[in-house]
């Protein structure tokens, strides 16, 4: 099987400007996961998908947003991106919608606001 | 907040040698994994270990869990260059759901 696959892997943006990201899970995962990783904050979760609802969302300001289709991928928005946005945001599918089945992330992709 | 807290945060060691990390968490939990990631890469999940389970083994990978004192432990036997990494533990958010609260990672340098 494929693994999780994130595009665009980077990504260059201004401040003030939106940015859209994109996750297609493992074939027949149902569950996506994201996460922002950043030297000072470390990884910290963003929100959490299952079955196109949103079931659990980290404590980000609502620029961030997201959403997840009917095929299980999944897009996260950021608006108005600041200079601390920059990070690399990390995408995770699970089979299943509990925390008993391991997550498989994606590469990631490096996102960096001038 | 992060649930989890490694120890060390920095670990340099030979070929050949253990390493092993700790972590801290702070709240209840049915299960906790370990995960690696690849200097600015994805993460690989490496072991999950179930809240009533006290050790667990994968390969040169051996896993503890202590409950009662909210710890884990990793320990990697026989080290090569290619474990250098970042080493995360991970506790789940909730009951409900897959969220994962990561701490902030030991980085184990491995040198030949």
């Amino acid at each position: 099987k494929a693994g999780v696959t994130q595009t665009p892997r980077y990504l260059i943006k201004t401040r003030g400007q939106q940015v859209t990201l994109s996750c297609s899970p493992i074939s027949g995962h149902r569950s996506v996961s994201w996460y922002q990783q950043t030297p000072g904050q470390g990884l910290q979760f963003l929100f959490e998908y299952f079955s196109e609802t949103q079931r659990n969302k980290g404590n980000f300001p609502g620029r961030f947003s997201g959403r997840q289709f009917s095929n299980s991928r999944s897009e996260m928005n950021v608006s108005t991106l600041e200079l601390g946005d920059s990070a690399l945001y990390l995408c995770a599918s699970s089979l299943e919608g509990n925390s008993a089945y391991e997550q498989y992330f994606g590469p990631g992709t490096r996102l960096t606001v001038t | 907040s992060q649930q989890g807290e490694e120890d060390p945060q920095a670990l340099s060691i030979q070929e050949g040698e253990n390493a092993t990390m700790n972590c801290s968490y702070k709240t209840s939990i049915n299960n906790l994994q370990w995960y690696r990631q690849n200097s600015g890469r994805g993460l690989v999940h490496l072991i999950l270990i179930r809240s009533n389970e006290r050790e667990k083994h994968s390969g040169r990978l051996r896993v503890t869990l202590d409950t009662s004192k909210k710890s884990s432990s990793l320990l990697i036997t026989a080290s090569r260059a290619a474990d250098t990494a970042s080493y995360f533990c991970a506790t789940p958010l909730n009951q409900a759901g897959t969220a994962l609260i990561f701490g902030k990672g030991t980085t184990l340098s491995v040198s030949s």
